[in-house]
């Protein structure tokens, strides 16, 4: 079982829906969560970061974070097309490593 | 507040040969990492250096990688020799301070990456 699962997609979106990108994780000790969004040809760049349970509102983004549920989840309000990136849950193991999803593909679509 | 500086950003070599990549964290960073991204999947952490001690290497292939940090501040990676495998993109990272009481101190910033094609 791998430490940090997403879909891979492509999530289609048309332009000014909702996107929503969800990420489960292995390790029931972990306490920091983070969203990363990777242009093609770019390096990760760190939109989001959570720690508590609950949501946290930045701009168009809010992560959703369950412990118990071992779920961590980003929603994209009124997308655009320079949203269209890949998006990486990363996670903080036990062992205080940062371990990452694969990534999800967003596409959105005029 | 300049960010995490690599060079080159790109690099194509045969098998064999040995390549090295140079990285600058942002200033005042005290852990800096190295990561391996290949295509179609998140990075992976070779090696974490707090100040200049190691912290974690244990995903380093060591009988080819070695990276060193000797001063502290900036750190390089050497690959010799390099297989096909190692094709990948080689990012940077560092983060702001060494006490685990504060969560800053996981919010790790990228470097724009050096891309590896081995031939």
């Amino acid at each position: 079982q791998k430490e940090v699962e997403q879909n891979s997609g492509p999530l289609s979106v048309p332009e000014g829906a909702i996107a929503s990108l969800n990420c489960t994780y292995s390790d029931r000790v972990s306490q920091s969560f983070f969203w990363y969004r990777q242009y093609s040809g770019k390096s990760p760049e760190l939109i989001m970061s959570i720690y508590s349970n609950g949501d946290k509102e930045d701009g168009r983004f809010t992560a959703q974070l369950n412990k118990a549920s071992q779920y961590v989840s980003l929603l994209i309000r009124d997308s655009q097309p320079s949203d269209s990136a890949t998006y990486l849950c990363a996670v903080i193991d036990s062992w205080g490593k940062l371990q990452f999803g694969a990534g999800t593909q967003v596409v959105v679509t005029p | 507040e300049a960010g995490v500086a690599q060079s080159p950003r790109y690099k194509i070599i045969e098998k064999r040969q040995s390549v090295a990549f140079w990285c600058n964290p942002i200033s005042g960073h005290a852990t800096l990492y190295w990561y391996q991204q290949i295509l179609g999947q998140g990075p992976k952490l070779l090696i974490q250096f707090q100040n200049n001690g190691v912290v974690d290497d244990s995903q380093l292939p060591k009988d080819r990688f070695s990276a060193e940090r000797l001063k502290g501040v900036d750190s390089t990676l050497k690959i010799q020799p390099a297989k096909l495998e190692d094709s990948a993109v080689y990012l940077c990272a560092s983060s702001h301070n060494t006490d685990t009481e504060l969560r800053a101190v996981y919010e790790q910033y990228f470097g724009p990456g050096t891309r590896l094609t081995v031939t």
